[in-house]
């Protein structure tokens, strides 16, 4: 029944290693998003995506990169991974296309925490 | 730069009490104002305002969207203990693929017994 879903739920690993977080949902959405939360919680948007378009926040270094194998999942692959990427990553979708409904309104999965030693 | 900016930062009430969080934005092409509750996890969906004036409410919650002075309110009346939690508002605005959120700072509100 989960409508957004994320895994891992807990990633710990080290300085420079390459990892990924799976970003699942079952809602039929057209659009996806990654943004990461730091220790102040504050929540910032890394990347919006739809089968037509990807648009990256600017701040986000080019070293984390979305990848959508299908119109349900976005990915997220980080390289050399850097203490300053701890944070928990958070994904969400929303309907963007003629949904009638409120167009604006984000899902969001459960959060992944990563921990880079 | 699009800015969301909220206040208090945190707030500690009593079980009862009203509160009234605040959000200010400064967002291009501004097109909504969302809220949102997070509490150990991911931040859960509250209300969506477009139009200024117009009072949307939920039980004990309710917002309001004034876009002359670009800022919203989130009223919580007779908090309980379970109204504990961040509340995050966020700008979103036209163009793109599908909806870019800016997130304010959040307010950190705990309700004692």
């Amino acid at each position: 029944d989960t409508a957004v879903s994320q895994t891992p739920k807990y990633l710990v690993t080290q300085m420079g290693n390459d990892k990924s977080i799976k970003c699942e949902q079952n809602l039929g959405h057209d659009t996806m998003y990654w943004y990461k939360q730091d220790s102040k919680k504050f929540l910032k948007i890394m990347f919006s995506y739809n089968n037509k378009e990807l648009i990256i926040n600017e701040t986000v270094p080019n070293r984390f990169s979305p990848k959508s194998p299908d119109k349900a999942h976005l990915n997220l692959h980080i390289n050399s991974l850097e203490l300053g990427d701890s944070a928990v990553y958070f994904c969400a979708s929303s309907q963007e296309i003629g949904s009638g409904r409120a167009v604006n309104e984000q899902f969001f999965g459960p959060g992944t925490r990563l921990t880079v030693l | 730069e699009d800015k969301v900016v909220q206040s208090p930062l945190s707030l500690v009430v009593h079980e009862g009490d009203t509160v009234t969080l605040n959000c200010s934005y400064e967002v291009t092409n501004f097109r909504s104002l969302l809220w949102y509750k997070q509490e150990k996890k991911a931040p859960t969906f509250l209300f969506m305002l477009t139009s200024s004036g117009i009072e949307k409410k939920s039980g004990r919650l309710s917002s309001i969207l004034d876009k002359k002075e670009l800022s919203s309110i989130l009223n919580i009346t007779a908090t309980q203990t379970g109204d504990s939690a961040i509340y995050l508002c966020a700008g979103s605005l036209f163009g793109g693929a599908g909806n870019m959120l800016t997130f304010g700072g959040g307010t950190r509100l705990m309700v004692k017994p």
